[in-house]
């Protein structure tokens, strides 16, 4: 069974900050391409950042673009982002999510998020 | 960046009715669309892509249409497991954008 587990969020002054953990079970990530979308609260989903299967291509969001940076250790299957300079406007539920077989395909799988608030 | 625009914010229904939320692309997308169902406090849930293709476990009483600039969601024959926030979502470049959601409330 697919599952992600996202962790390390918190409380972060503004100008800080954090790394978000998601451990994946039930696949492998190095085989597939994985993603962060966040969600600030009462608000839509907003997509943050994607790494392909093979880590050799990487976007983010212009709203992220030089302050975070997506990574994965595939001998513990994890996907990680590292957050810095966080501004108010980062504060959101962030989810990883599994993208379906190819890079540009639908998320299949999600976690269930963790949530960022930074304040000012 | 691709702009994704759903109408309406906000549908309301009742149980057993036919309901369709549309989903526009600022440009072609051709048939890289799909539809997420989130409900409060989770995390959302893959219901169709490539426009009309059925997740696995998804109810057949959700269907899709559309190529191009214009799709939409129909939910025929509301259950009250349906009464839930719904999002569009382009892959068709390497910027994903959503829908700003549709929110559907019980009449």
């Amino acid at each position: 069974e697919v599952q992600l587990l996202e962790s390390g969020g918190g409380l972060v002054q503004r100008g800080g900050s954090l790394r978000l953990s998601c451990a994946a079970s039930g696949f492998n990530i190095s085989r597939q391409a994985m993603i962060w979308v966040r969600q600030a609260p009462e608000k839509g989903l907003e997509w943050v950042s994607t790494i392909s299967a093979s880590g050799g291509s990487i976007y983010y969001a212009d709203s992220v673009k030089g302050r975070f940076t997506i990574s994965r250790d595939n001998s513990k299957n994890t996907l990680y982002l590292q957050m810095n300079s966080l501004r108010a406007e980062d504060t959101a539920v962030y989810y990883c999510a599994k993208v379906a077989f190819a890079l540009l395909r639908p998320f299949d799988y999600w976690g269930q998020g963790t949530l960022v608030t930074v304040s000012s | 960046d691709i702009q994704m625009t759903q109408s309406p914010s906000t549908l309301s229904a009742s149980v057993g009715d036919r309901v369709t939320i549309t989903c526009r692309a600022s440009q072609s997308i051709s048939t890289w669309l799909a539809w997420y169902q989130q409900k409060p406090g989770k995390a959302p849930k893959l219901l169709l892509y490539d426009v009309s293709s059925l997740q696995s476990g998804v109810p057949s009483r959700f269907s899709g249409s559309g190529s191009g600039t214009e799709f939409t969601l129909t939910i025929n024959s509301l259950q009250p497991d349906d009464f839930a926030t719904y999002y569009c979502q382009q892959y068709n470049t390497y910027t994903w954008s959503f829908g700003q959601g549709t929110k559907m409330e019980l009449k």
